[in-house]
Formats: structure tokens, C-alpha cells, sequence
């Protein structure tokens, strides 16, 4: 099976930074990588499908790029609301693994 | 709008079985690929098993696999979780998360706590 790893495991930044997530495939998954946001208590809430596309509602400070096996996740302008953890996840045949996540905090 | 409501978690012992279902309302149903995806407490999430609309297509991780299956009813716009031989490592919140295209998940229940405890 197709291994997602998340790269860093936590970060912390300031507000107006820009933060960037990575995403790697153990083999080429083509575009079909998903993220997702997930604050404390909350499920998870789609943000970008295959691999840059924005779901609908999210702010434009989020993009996502990539193809083959190495995926980003980009925020331009960190803002406050952004803490949380953040998960990749293949999506093009199943299984449909998801990253270990990535927990962005404010400093 | 789109509600996903799941039941039938709770404290079972090791080796027994749990039913999961999710009752889907504020769309389709029927039109859905649908997804079961678990998250272990302080964990990350983890994929556990997909089905077409239609129920003829389905695929479960491996972890799961020869135990745990899904299935689903569009008569009654519910999803199940058929969880047999549960593990200590079962031991989750459940939620079912609808499809978006066969590109992603785009909507998820609250989900249903399952504790397998000796």
C-alpha cells in the first residue's frame, strides 16, 4: 500500500507568516491528494482536492501544489484561526491513507 | 444540509461484535460513495472502508480486513459498520464521511465512540 508522510510533525509561526506542510507518496498518486483541517474537538473540514483545488468556503490564503509523490500545503498569511492539525490523504484508489498530521500552532 | 448521524458505539470486552450505523439526511443518499474513517484517541485519522453508492463496490484497510465491514441500506439512507473479533486497537471514535467527486471526503459525522477494554 501507498505510505502518506507528513513533514513536520508540529511547527509553530507567527501570524502574517507564510507556512508551508508537505506531503509525500511512497509511489506516484497522480493529483489525487486531498487536505484537510482539524481543530480540537471538531471533525476534520475538507480545504483542497486534488492536489489544488479550493473547497468551496475556504480561504484563499490556502493553496495546494504538487504532483507524482511530493505534495504541499501552503498558508500565505498565517491567521490566528489557522491552529490546528492538518492531514494529507491520497484519494485516487482505495485504501485512502491519510498523513500522520501536522500540528500548526500560534506563537 | 447535510447531516450525518452515527450510533451504536460503546465499552465492549475484546473478541465481541458492534453494529455501527449512520443515518444520512439533507441529501442523495443513494447517489453517495460512502466512508467509514476512525480516529484513536490523541491519534491521527485512519482510513477504514469505502462503498459505491450502490453497495456493490467496497474496500476495507488492511487492519480491518476479515473483520470489520461495511454496508449500507438506501431504502433507509443508512450506513453500517459490521465490527466483529474487535481489538483493543479498535478502540476509536467512528465517523462516516460522505464523498466529494471520488476525490475526497467533504462531510463527516460527529461520530460514535467504540472502547474495546479488557
Amino acid at each position: 500500500d501507498v505510505q502518506m508522510t507528513q513533514s513536520p510533525a508540529s511547527l509553530s509561526a507567527s501570524i502574517g507568516d507564510r507556512v508551508t506542510i508537505t506531503c509525500r507518496a511512497s509511489q506516484g498518486i497522480s493529483s489525487y491528494l486531498a487536505w484537510y483541517q482539524q481543530k480540537p474537538g471538531k471533525v476534520p473540514k475538507l480545504l483542497i482536492y486534488s492536489t489544488s483545488a479550493l473547497h468551496s468556503g475556504v480561504p484563499s490564503r490556502f493553496s495546494g501544489s504538487g504532483s507524482g509523490t511530493d505534495f504541499t500545503l501552503t498558508i500565505s498569511s498565517l491567521q490566528p484561526e489557522d491552529a490546528a492539525t492538518y492531514y494529507c490523504q491520497r484519494y485516487s484508489t482505495p485504501p485512502f491513507t491519510f498523513g500522520q498530521g501536522t500540528r500548526l500552532e500560534i506563537k | 444540509q447535510v447531516q450525518l448521524v452515527e450510533s451504536g458505539g460503546g465499552v465492549v470486552r475484546p473478541g465481541t461484535s458492534l453494529r455501527l450505523s449512520c443515518v444520512a439526511s439533507g441529501f442523495s443518499f443513494g447517489s453517495y460513495d460512502m466512508n467509514w474513517v476512525r480516529q484513536a484517541p490523541g491519534q491521527g485519522l485512519e482510513w477504514v472502508a469505502f462503498t459505491s453508492y450502490d453497495g456493490r463496490n467496497k474496500h476495507h484497510a488492511e487492519s480491518v480486513k476479515g473483520r470489520l465491514s461495511v454496508s449500507r441500506d438506501n431504502s433507509k439512507n443508512t450506513l453500517y459498520l459490521e465490527m466483529n473479533s474487535l481489538r483493543v486497537e479498535d478502540t476509536a471514535v467512528y465517523h462516516c464521511a460522505r464523498d466529494f467527486g471520488q476525490v475526497a471526503v467533504d462531510s463527516w459525522g460527529p461520530g460514535t465512540q467504540v472502547i474495546v477494554s479488557p
